[in-house]
């Protein structure tokens, strides 16, 4: 039983590049969130999706895109990386408010 | 709005000492509240969580924490600090959001273990 499982689990991106984070569960969980971490500053909801096929914004959603075209996936895409996005980005499948989180990917952008 | 506060963002103790992480929160409505770990390079784990039964809730690894509504308060304790309780702790509230539910954390507390 995987869990909640991302990739990449790092990755250095130039100031303008794009790249796309996969997040895959096989809980069936119907919510999926992207935080990112930085550090004193906790975690912060970027966007969320309540089901296959919707998404919607968080707390800090400028600068990212996401999809759910499968009900197991959740992507957050970053069109044109910028030094600011350098953090460590999580997901998250939720039940019953109970949080089930993959092991996060550290992003730096140079 | 609904919050959490953590108070101390570092907390040191000694090997066999207690171990008490301070967590406050705001909530509109009754709030479900939770304690997750993060160990270095690896993601959140659930502690323990508070969903309205019991108000001293245990959770994994000897760690417990108490619902004060009068204190809006949800410390998490531990009678006697391991070298492997070294990680940063994470409060957070769940509350309805929109159509869904969101779980707000806290900005964490890193807790060291001397031995």
């Amino acid at each position: 039983n995987a869990g909640v499982t991302q990739t990449p689990k790092f990755r250095v991106l130039k100031t303008g590049q794009s790249m796309t984070l996969l997040c895959a569960q096989d809980m069936n969980h119907e919510y999926m969130y992207w935080y990112r971490q930085d550090p004193g500053m906790g975690l912060r909801l970027i966007h969320y999706s309540v089901g296959e096929g919707t998404t919607a914004k968080g707390e800090v959603p400028d600068g990212y895109n996401v999809s759910r075209l499968k009900k197991q996936n959740f992507l957050l895409g970053l069109e044109s990386a910028a030094p600011s996005q350098t953090s460590v980005y999580f997901c998250a499948s939720i039940l019953g408010g109970q949080a089930f989180f993959g092991q996060g990917t550290r992003l730096t952008v140079v | 709005a609904q919050s959490v506060t953590q108070l101390g963002s570092h907390v040191s103790v000694s090997e066999g000492a207690l171990v008490l992480l301070r967590c406050n929160y705001s909530s509109s409505v009754p709030p479900y509240l939770f304690w997750y770990v993060q160990y270095p390079n690896q993601g959140l784990q659930l502690l323990l969580k508070y969903t309205s039964a019991a108000t001293l809730v245990k959770g994994i690894n000897g760690f417990e924490a108490e619902f004060k509504k009068s204190e809006t308060s949800f410390h998490l304790t531990k009678p006697s600090a391991h070298m492997r309780d070294a990680a940063e702790y994470f409060c957070a509230v769940s509350v309805p959001y929109h159509n869904t539910d969101k779980l707000i954390f806290g900005t964490g507390t890193r807790l060291q273990v001397f031995p």
